[in-house]
């Protein structure tokens, strides 16, 4: 079963506007990753938060975890059209013994110019 | 660096073919994976390996084997294609566990494959 799940599915958005994706999961974790993947090519590893932090930046990206409410926020500032991509949140599973990410069904966005 | 690398690209089989997708990495990873997308399902885990000389099942492992080569290369192999395997297949790697903690996972390319 999936254990990350993103919200909304797709989001389209006018090029410099902001874009903010949601993930939420079921199981402790120890981090908690967000990854990008382009229309026909592997997915990319953007940013991974880890359960003692609660908000991590990095260029245009901002990412927030609530471990209490065991979700997390994906924002994208100041779109781009390159920025149009599926974006997919990926947790490690604590108590799976953390052998493995477990990937949400991903969000799909576009950026309009 | 390839960082990974996938063969072939793409694949048509026929109902009952059999097929390896090749994969490796020369990141020095500790870790290998295989994965299929299909549309609106994400990333299910076929197998992994944690290491070299291990491998382990993952979430949807019926209908596939895998082999740990050496620390490089991990194989995905299909003994008799059936059309539910039409998929994308994604190989990925990651640096060994550190005290139990899952890290970053680099992706190859992608491997298309239709089952007739």
């Amino acid at each position: 079963s999936q254990q990350g799940e993103e919200d909304p599915q797709a989001l389209s958005i006018q090029e410099g506007e902001n874009a903010t994706m949601n993930c939420s999961y079921k199981t402790s974790i120890n981090n908690l990753q967000w990854y990008r993947q382009n229309s026909g090519r592997g997915l990319v590893h953007l940013i991974l938060i880890r359960s003692n932090e609660r908000e991590k930046h990095s260029g245009r990206l901002r990412v927030t975890l609530d471990t209490s409410k065991k979700s997390s926020s994906l924002l994208i500032t100041a779109s781009r059209a390159a920025d149009t991509a599926s974006y997919f949140c990926a947790t490690d599973g604590r108590s799976q013994g953390a052998q493995k990410l477990v990937f949400g069904q991903g969000t799909r966005l576009t950026i309009n110019p | 660096n390839a960082g990974v690398t996938q063969t072939p690209k793409f694949q048509v089989l026929k109902t009952g073919q059999s097929m390896t997708l090749q994969c490796a990495q020369d990141m020095n990873h500790n870790s290998m994976y295989w994965y299929r997308q299909d549309p609106g399902m994400g990333l299910r885990l076929i197998y992994y390996s944690a290491s070299e000389g291990t491998t382990d099942k993952g979430e949807v492992p019926n209908g596939y084997n895998v082999s740990r080569l050496n620390k490089r290369e991990f194989s995905l192999r299909l003994e008799s294609a059936a059309p539910s395997q039409t998929s994308v297949y994604f190989c990925a790697s990651s640096e060994a566990l550190v005290a139990g903690v899952q890290e970053t996972q680099y992706f190859g390319p992608g491997t298309r494959l239709l089952v007739l």
